[in-house]
């Protein structure tokens, strides 16, 4: 299963655009990118999922580049309600949907 | 659509005593996960249902943790007797079936203080 690596925590400020990436060098050909959110008191909730170039979806846009090593989450004009731990997730085996998560990056927005 | 549901939300218990906890998937979702989250951490994978067997339980501390899911549906997570590492969030996840690219919908969690 293909290891993740993301920041520990971002700041940002109310309006603005967040961009987090997530680098999974070893990520296998039948790999998707999943990432998903959390709020305190709360479990995780699924955010996006990409296998190639870019996916957008109501809440964010997902961006994976060719050699997908890589990918980056991106939150438009966040606000105060976006502050939360975000988890990018790699390397789901043909055989089962084992997710390993990591410990985030925790996302703080202030006013 | 009713999400995963978990209870009790909150439980306090001291070392050595028992505690279990209940989960009920999505409906119609196949498998069943249940993670233990830690503060500070990410969530970590117990063990994995696909109905009612077992897919994965290689993390279960198995001297101490049991889960059943008996019928295919609703799912019980017991921990006896249990330790102050213990403390965690308890997280029950299900989706619908196994395969790649496919989405995980979690529960808000069961708490529980070990003291």
């Amino acid at each position: 299963l293909a290891k993740t690596t993301q920041p520990i925590s971002m700041d940002s400020y109310e309006g603005q655009e967040v961009n987090i990436t997530c680098s999974h060098n070893n990520i296998a050909t039948n790999d998707y990118i999943t990432w998903y959110q959390q709020f305190p008191s709360q479990g995780p909730r699924f955010i996006i999922q990409g296998y190639k170039t870019k996916v957008t979806n109501e809440v964010a846009s997902l961006f994976i580049p060719a050699d997908r090593k890589s990918s980056t989450l991106s939150l438009p004009r966040v606000s105060l309600s976006d502050t939360a731990v975000y988890y990018c997730l790699v390397g789901v085996p043909r055989d089962t949907d084992k997710l390993i998560f990591g410990t985030g990056t925790r996302l703080q927005v202030f006013p | 659509e009713a999400g995963v549901a978990q209870s009790p939300r909150y439980k306090i218990i001291e070392k050595r005593q028992s505690v279990a906890f209940w989960c009920n998937p999505i409906s119609g979702h196949a498998t069943l996960y249940w993670y233990q989250q830690i503060l500070g951490q990410g969530p970590k994978l117990l063990i994995q249902f696909q109905n009612n067997g077992v897919v994965d339980d290689s993390q279960l501390p198995k001297d101490r943790f049991s889960a059943e899911r008996l019928k295919g549906v609703d799912s019980t997570l017991k921990i006896q007797p249990a330790k102050l590492e213990d403390s965690a969030v308890y997280l029950c996840a299900s989706s619908q079936k196994q395969g790649s690219g496919n989405t995980i919908y979690f529960g808000e969690g069961s708490w529980l203080t070990v003291v």
